[in-house]
């Protein structure tokens, strides 16, 4: 059974501080990992697609790494804002079928 | 901006019903899927599809479940005989060759 996790399922910040959640997934068969920010009321909005092992890439202050010999992924915010509170999701491809984690829930507080 | 479009916003229907839910793709992508999410549940994928054909299905996409791409633009996800566990957000996406997907806003389908 595939299955992807995240941690933590939700998190509280202040205004100003930086974070970082996980995201795990099989290490066979790895197509490539996709983060996804997720604002309610809204859909699912595109971040990023990893797919080397070592990958780094970064949109303003958001940046993900990608390690897929162990089967992980981390999503990091530097210097959070209100307007960042949203769930971020990620996604793990195997050929072309997509298994979801259950998201991130953060909340940043002015 | 090119965006995905997906209707009805919200469908509700009677158990045992057909259902047609209706997707219009970003213009030239490629790839198209279905994903759904039943309330406080992850989102599952069900079907991929390129090239007027199905690429990959999971579990839940069994014979209740077809797709269809009837003309240029529309993309359809047909539930024949709905039941109350198909109650769920449906989420439209698409895709150019680099994967990165979009997302319609999504029809609520509630089955009584």
């Amino acid at each position: 059974i595939l299955n992807v996790e995240q941690s933590p399922q939700s998190l509280h910040v202040q205004e100003g501080d930086s974070t970082n959640f996980t995201c795990s997934f099989p290490s066979s068969n790895f197509y490539a990992l996709h983060w996804y920010r997720w604002e309610t009321a809204k859909s699912p909005e595109a971040l990023f697609v990893m797919t080397l092992n070592g990958d780094e890439k970064k949109k303003g202050r958001i940046s993900a790494t990608l390690n897929t010999k162990e089967g992980y992924s981390y999503l990091y915010i530097k210097g959070s804002q209100p307007e960042d509170s949203a769930t971020y999701l990620c996604a793990f491809r195997r050929t072309y079928k997509y298994i979801f984690g259950t998201g991130t829930r953060l909340k940043v507080l002015a | 901006e090119p965006e995905v479009t997906q209707t009805p916003s919200h469908q509700v229907t009677q158990m045992g019903q057909e259902v047609i839910l209706r997707c219009v793709p970003i213009s030239n992508h490629l790839y198209f899927y279905w994903y759904r999410q039943i309330l406080g549940q992850k989102v599952e994928f069900l079907v991929s599809f390129y090239n007027n054909e199905i690429s990959e299905k999971s579990e839940i996409f069994d014979d209740q479940f077809s797709v269809e791409r009837p003309d240029g633009s529309n993309f359809t996800l047909k539930i024949r005989s709905t039941k109350l566990e198909d109650s769920a957000m449906y989420f439209c996406a698409s895709s150019d060759v680099h994967n990165e997907q979009f997302f319609g806003p999504g029809t609520r389908l509630t089955v009584l």
